[in-house]
């Protein structure tokens, strides 16, 4: 079975910054790419980045390219989500996700809370 | 940057009728890179209908995907009362990689 545990969601202050982790499990990691999807309160979903399978290649929404960082470490099946220059509006459940073109098992989420 | 629009808003309706959804895209999307969600409150998304019309694993019947070009729709062919959700459809496009998901219709019991 394919499990997807995201953890390192916390209250932050703006300015700060946070990794988020997502430990994988029921499949070969390193086979497949993955993203990071966020969803603010009461709104809708928002794609942030992906990772190919190596690792080798990211790719970032344009309006995360300059504070997000993704990276993956394959020998311990998990995922990662740097985050610096944390602002209010990045106030949201970030879901790691599994999947090329579609994504096919997702997360239960974790929450990041900006706020002073 | 391909944007996607879903209508309704918000659909309502009762258990037993048929639900129609649809999704427009603002440039023609490849149907191999359309997919649908259903998300509940609390929940995370899950996913319904890969390449526009292929139903996922465990997916029931009563589901089917639809359309091509810059048009698609998520047909729901007879309500039950788990599927009041709220739906999203995404599209991929691979140069670069990038996802782009509509912004929901929530289906609401009526």
């Amino acid at each position: 079975e394919v499990q997807l545990v995201e953890s390192g969601g916390r209250l932050v202050q703006p300015g700060g910054s946070l990794r988020l982790s997502c430990a994988a499990s029921g499949f070969t990691f390193g086979n497949y790419a993955m993203s990071w999807v966020r969803q603010a309160p009461g709104r809708g979903l928002e794609w942030v980045s992906a990772v190919s399978g190596s690792g080798h290649n990211t790719h970032y929404a344009d309006s995360m390219k300059a504070r997000f960082t993704i990276s993956r470490e394959n020998s311990k099946n998990t995922l990662y989500l740097q985050i610096n220059g944390l602002r209010a509006e990045d106030t949201a459940v970030y879901y790691c996700a599994k999947g090329g073109a579609e994504f096919d098992h997702w997360g239960q989420g974790t929450l990041v809370t900006v706020s002073s | 940057e391909i944007v996607l629009t879903q209508s309704p808003g918000t659909l309502s309706l009762s258990p037993g009728e048929r639900a129609t959804l649809s999704c427009r895209a603002s440039q023609s999307v490849s149907s191999s890179f359309l997919a649908w969600y259903q998300q509940k409150p609390g929940q995370a998304p899950r996913l319904l209908i890969s390449g526009a019309s292929s139903r996922a694993t465990g997916i029931p019947d009563r589901f089917s995907g639809s359309g091509s070009g810059t048009d698609f729709t998520l047909t729901i062919s007879r309500l039950e009362p788990e599927d009041f959700a709220v739906y999203y459809c995404q599209q991929y496009g691979s140069s670069p990689p990038m996802y782009t998901f509509g912004q929901g219709t929530k289906l609401e019991i009526k």
